[in-house]
């Protein structure tokens, strides 16, 4: 199947700064990537969908000067956490849509654990 | 907006067939149903994906009857690595307040030896 590939898989950041977490689609394009974000026996919380090219749209309740999501290519979305707090951490899944097949399948990639301390 | 229901946990036992089922009454006629697995602090993983009748791949089968208002996933002869949380979706292009790819609670698949 497709590959979705995130880096950090995790990172521990101190309260006030800013991270980057990066999100490939490794063997196919992806117009539209989608970030979510989950808690400890939770399920996932989409927090905003990335588009190619054009500003990202996000859930209600979730601060998009914030969390700046980037898409700036076909195979690659950032988010950014910024002036990050404990609360903000979490673990942060994208996911990436194959517009090339069916039904237009989601892949996920593997998670990135946040930590702010 | 397809709204999804899925019972919260299930058990079973090493060798059984499990059988999943999904409620999805909304559904769109573009919409297709997808089903992943979550284990612990990792990503969902695609296992299966269809849009009418019946699907099979080499670690499911997915059903779907007529008028596809549910979806039954079947996992043969289960083992202890397929404890995990499977979801259910439906959706077509569109994230989040546009459509699709809203999760619900999942179904937590316990197996014992």
């Amino acid at each position: 199947g497709a590959v979705v590939s995130q880096h950090p898989s995790w990172v521990i950041c101190k309260s006030g700064t800013s991270v980057k977490i990066e999100c490939r689609s490794l063997d196919f394009q992806a117009t539209t990537m989608f970030w979510y974000r989950q808690f400890p026996k939770q399920s996932l919380m989409l927090m905003a969908t990335s588009n190619e090219g054009s500003k990202a749209t996000y859930e209600q309740g979730v601060e998009k000067d914030k969390f700046l999501i980037n898409h700036a290519s076909l195979t690659l979305s950032t988010l950014t956490v910024t002036s990050a707090h404990p609360e903000d951490s979490s673990f942060y899944i994208c996911s990436a849509r194959d517009a090339a097949r069916s039904g237009n399948t989601i892949y996920f990639g593997e998670g990135s654990w946040l930590t702010v301390v | 907006l397809a709204k999804t229901t899925q019972p919260i946990s299930m058990d079973s036992y090493e060798g059984q067939e499990v059988n999943i089922t999904c409620s999805h009454n909304n559904i769109a006629t573009n919409d297709y149903i997808t089903w992943y697995q979550q284990f612990p602090s990792q990503g969902p993983r695609f296992i299966i994906q269809g849009y009418k009748t019946k699907v099979t791949n080499e670690v499911a089968s997915l059903f779907i009857p007529a008028d596809r208002k549910s979806s039954t996933l079947s996992l043969p002869r289960v083992s202890l690595s397929d404890t995990a949380v499977y979801y259910c979706l439906v959706g077509d292009n569109y994230g989040g307040s546009q459509g699709n790819l809203i999760f619900g609670k999942g179904t937590k698949l316990s197996v014992k030896p």
